[in-house]
């Protein structure tokens, strides 16, 4: 099992450039999540789905949308990129809701 | 408001010492469920333990144990016999929700230094 794969590692972006950061489980996990770290703190919800076709907001959605079409893939995109969205960006899975989450590697994104 | 708080930024322990990290929460749900997590420099998540609302005993997990305190609405991490290897950032985090949209939310992290 490869676990949770995210690319690409790093970006760097102009500010109003729009882009997708790619997710992908191959665990079976219905639960998946996107955070933020910004540096010195925690991390942030984005946005979560809990399954294919279901999705929801988490503490910072604004600027980000997502998608749920397969269980495998939940994708993030950055509409149009402003400096305030560098970050590095967390994707994970969970097998249920009081399960452990596993993470990817993680997206180093920055905006100029 | 925040939902997680862990009050101390910073840490310091000698090695092989224990160590308390702390973490208060709130939510009115009365399902829930607390974690905690471990960064490394290298950035990954580690998960290290979980605890439910309605676990009876405190969770544990080798070195790892949770002090559940649930009229306080606290869960701290106990690590025994620190180690060099648990210099990190340890962040408490929550599940909380209605059982079909639960959501994962993060606290602000602490930052552990094992002396030597």
């Amino acid at each position: 099992n490869a676990g949770v794969t995210q690319t690409p590692k790093f970006q760097v972006l102009k500010t109003g450039q729009s882009m997708t950061l790619q997710c992908a489980q191959d665990m079976n996990h219905e639960y998946m999540s996107w955070y933020r770290q910004d540096p010195g703190m925690g991390l942030r919800l984005i946005h979560y789905s809990v399954g294919a076709g279901i999705t929801d907001q988490g503490e910072v959605p604004n600027g980000y949308n997502v998608s749920r079409s397969t269980t495998e893939d939940f994708p993030l995109r950055l509409l149009s990129a402003a400096p305030s969205q560098t970050s590095v960006y967390f994707c994970a899975s969970s097998e249920g809701l009081a399960g452990k989450q596993y993470f990817g590697p993680g997206t180093r994104l920055t905006v100029t | 408001a925040q939902k997680i708080t862990q009050t101390q930024p910073g840490m310091f322990v000698q090695e092989k010492e224990a160590v308390t990290l702390d973490c208060t929460y709130d939510t009115s749900d009365p399902s829930y469920g607390l974690f905690w997590y471990k960064q490394p420099s290298s950035g990954e998540m580690i998960f290290l333990i979980y605890q439910g609302s309605y676990d009876q005993q405190n969770a544990t997990e080798g070195r790892y144990s949770l002090n559940f305190q649930k009229a306080r609405k606290s869960a701290n991490l106990v690590i025994s016999a620190s180690q060099l290897g648990d210099s990190a950032m340890y962040f408490c985090a929550m599940r909380e929700g209605d059982g079909s949209y639960d959501k994962v939310i993060f606290g602000p992290g602490t930052s552990l230094s094992v002396i030597p």
